[in-house]
């Protein structure tokens, strides 16, 4: 069965800190990886992420992928209260081209004080 | 406000009663998909439509759920005889054409069944 796992379930850090978020998965014919950042409403698109070792970064995120080792991580460096919230990680997988459908890891709960 | 929008936000609906929610997708996308999020879950896809066609419902329930995408207007997920266990949070996505795409979610729709 496919899955996704999130590591750790919660997290709470104060402000400046570095936190690493961390997905792994299983999936037949993985196709992409995708991280979300959930506050009280809509899952916001962080990065999708489709090769290995290639780092996609935005301002103080970034994330990258290892296929071999079916993982990847998210990192935020100098962490403000703005980012707490529930980081979703999500893949792709790719079966005969059909389908788009996500499959979610149940997050991982940052908490940032200040 | 060019995201996708879904109405209603809340829904309150009886026991056997019949909910219908709506979800517009984001300008220049023809790919819509609906999750659910349970409390303490992770999103579960649904199902998976472009316009006038079903191309994936492996998450529906085989009863009393169905969803659309009619050639004009909003996609519709449609939930008959509703009960207790359907109270969740249901978010519709909507992604461009293309092999590998984002998804960028709605704010959902929270049903409550009394």
């Amino acid at each position: 069965e496919d899955k996704v796992v999130q590591s750790p379930l919660s997290l709470v850090v104060h402000e400046g800190d570095t936190v690493t978020l961390n997905c792994s998965y299983e999936v037949t014919n993985f196709r992409s990886l995708l991280w979300y950042k959930q506050e009280k409403k809509a899952p916001t698109f962080l990065f999708m992420l489709t090769s290995s070792g290639i780092e996609k970064k935005s301002g103080r995120l970034s994330s990258i992928l290892d296929k071999k080792e079916l993982f990847s991580i998210l990192n935020i460096t100098a962490t403000q209260t703005g980012d707490s919230a529930v980081y979703l990680c999500a893949v792709g997988p790719s079966e005969g081209g059909a389908t788009n459908k996500l499959i979610f890891g149940t997050g991982t709960l940052l908490a940032v004080q200040p | 406000n060019a995201g996708v929008m879904q109405n209603p936000r809340h829904l309150v609906r009886r026991r056997g009663q019949e909910a219908r929610l709506r979800c517009s997708p984001m300008k220049g996308h023809s790919h819509v998909y609906w999750y659910r999020q349970l409390p303490e879950e992770g999103l579960k896809f649904m199902v998976y439509l472009q316009k006038e066609n079903i191309i994936d419902e492996s998450g529906m329930p085989k009863e009393r759920f169905s969803a659309e995408f009619p050639k004009e207007g909003p996609s519709i997920l449609r939930i008959q005889q509703v009960v207790r266990g359907d109270s969740a949070a249901y978010f519709c996505a909507s992604s461009s054409q293309g092999t590998i795409q984002p998804q960028h979610f709605g704010d959902g729709t929270r049903l409550s069944i009394l």
